[in-house]
């Protein structure tokens, strides 16, 4: 079966410090990879999906960025934080046509 | 373009009532309907989805949803909660190739469970 991780669970940076998060999907092939957050009280917002090795597309201008680095990796970066990057950052994954699974969350408190 | 509506940001039920969340789409084909549940600190969890066929669909955690094309609608019921059903709850609804960047999540309803 499919399984996700994400890590780390809990980070806490100041701000202008760099950011990596990394997610990785095991027991698929060639899986849709998205990058979702969850601010506080709020819904969640897509800010990248991958459908391919190094194939990133961003949804919202932001100061984060993607990389897929091999099949089954997605990592979310920053070079330097801000304190509006706050929050609740999901990795998710699908295979085309199919329901997106996500991952357990990372949550981001900058400071 | 697409939308959800979860028109109740906060519920609160007794232990053994019967709920319902609602959910409005707005949507411009036949869509793909979700519904997720978060708990504190967690990731999403797949309840339940509709695709086609029964307008009625069974879900995990004794949960269902009834599809009704007339009203847009897509609400979430379970006959009796438990308290470990607390949490937020999530309609989404997508394309039919189910691509997942164009999927579009409500706002969230948050559960809350009196004893």
């Amino acid at each position: 079966s499919q399984t996700i991780h994400q890590w780390p669970a809990t980070l806490v940076q100041p701000v202008g410090s760099p950011l990596s998060l990394e997610c990785t999907v095991e027991g698929t092939s060639n899986p849709n990879l998205y990058w979702y957050r969850q601010a506080a009280g709020r819904g969640l917002q897509l800010l990248f999906y991958s459908v391919g090795i190094g194939q990133i597309s961003s949804e919202v201008p932001q100061n984060l960025s993607a990389s897929r680095p091999q099949d089954r990796q997605f990592i979310l970066s920053s070079k330097k934080l801000l304190l509006s990057d706050s929050g609740f950052y999901l990795c998710a994954w699908n295979l085309d046509g199919n329901t997106i699974y996500f991952g357990e969350g990372s949550w981001l408190t900058v400071v | 373009a697409q939308s959800v509506t979860q028109p109740d940001i906060h519920i609160t039920v007794s232990e053994g009532a019967s709920l319902e969340l609602r959910c409005n789409y707005s949507y411009g084909a036949t869509p793909y309907l979700f519904w997720y549940v978060q708990s504190p600190g967690q990731g999403l969890q797949l309840l339940l989805k509709y695709f086609s066929g029964d307008t009625l669909v069974q879900g995990i955690k004794g949960f269902e949803a009834e599809f009704k094309r007339s009203q847009s609608s897509f609400n979430l019921r379970k006959p009796s909660v438990h308290w470990s059903d607390a949490a937020e709850y999530f309609c989404a609804v997508g394309p039919a190739n189910n691509a997942g960047n164009m999927l579009t999540f409500g706002g969230g309803t948050r559960l809350m469970v009196k004893p």
